[in-house]
């Protein structure tokens, strides 16, 4: 069976410091790999989307990047954190269509101080 | 920009009663998933309706789909206080690419 991981669970880091969060899939190949953004309360909003290794779409400018150096790791990286980049960060992945269902790793609470 | 939207925003009902939760969207879809989130957790996946089905049924989940009116809904029947969590709209518009565009929830508690 797939599962998906995340890690760190929480993360607390200053303003200004660096940040990689890490989503590995397991038990399948060639994943579509999803990065989302949650602010308190609110719906997800993408960040970035991967159809293959070295593939990255982006789809909201700002101080955050993605990379897929393996085909079921991706990682969301800052070189300088904000504050408005706290939030829980959900990574998923899909099979065939990008559209087609979604399964989501368990998040990760990013708190920006 | 927000393609699905979710009403009510919060719902709180008697273990026991149904819940209904509604979203609309605003340009053709080709389908439409609901999905759910427990406190602090990933989302799980639902069901997936497509634009030319009307309804679906997942154990006591039943989807509709009305494409004329551009909208879902998510009933839930027999509610049990495990059923509390948000409850989220996804829909694949045909203007957006190969994305979901998810909507903002509709948070349901239910009383034990």
């Amino acid at each position: 069976s797939q599962t998906i991981h995340q890690w760190p669970a929480t993360l607390v880091q200053p303003v200004g410091s660096p940040l990689s969060l890490e989503c590995t899939v397991e038990g399948t190949s060639n994943p579509n790999l999803y990065w989302y953004r949650q602010a308190a309360g609110r719906g997800l909003q993408l960040l970035f989307y991967s159809v293959g290794i070295g593939q990255i779409s982006s789809e909201v400018p700002q101080n955050l990047s993605a990379s897929r150096p393996q085909d079921r790791q991706f990682i969301l990286s800052s070189k300088k954190l904000l504050l408005s980049d706290s939030g829980f960060y959900l990574c998923a992945w899909s099979v065939g269509y990008p559209t087609d269902t979604q399964y989501f790793g368990p998040g990760t609470r990013l708190t920006v101080l | 920009s927000q393609q699905g939207e979710e009403d009510p925003q919060a719902l709180s009902i008697q273990e026991g009663e149904n819940a209904t939760m509604n979203c609309s969207y605003k340009t053709s879809i080709n389908n439409l998933q609901w999905y759910r989130q427990n406190s602090g957790r990933g989302l799980v996946h639902l069901i997936l309706i497509r634009s030319n089905e009307r309804e679906k049924h997942s154990g006591r989940l039943r989807v509709t789909l009305d494409t004329s009116k551009k909208s879902s809904s998510l009933l839930i029947t027999a509610s049990r206080a495990a059923d509390t969590a948000s409850y989220f709209c996804a829909t694949d518009a045909k203007s957006s690419g190969d994305k979901l565009t998810f909507g903002t929830g509709t948070r349901l508690a239910v009383r034990p």
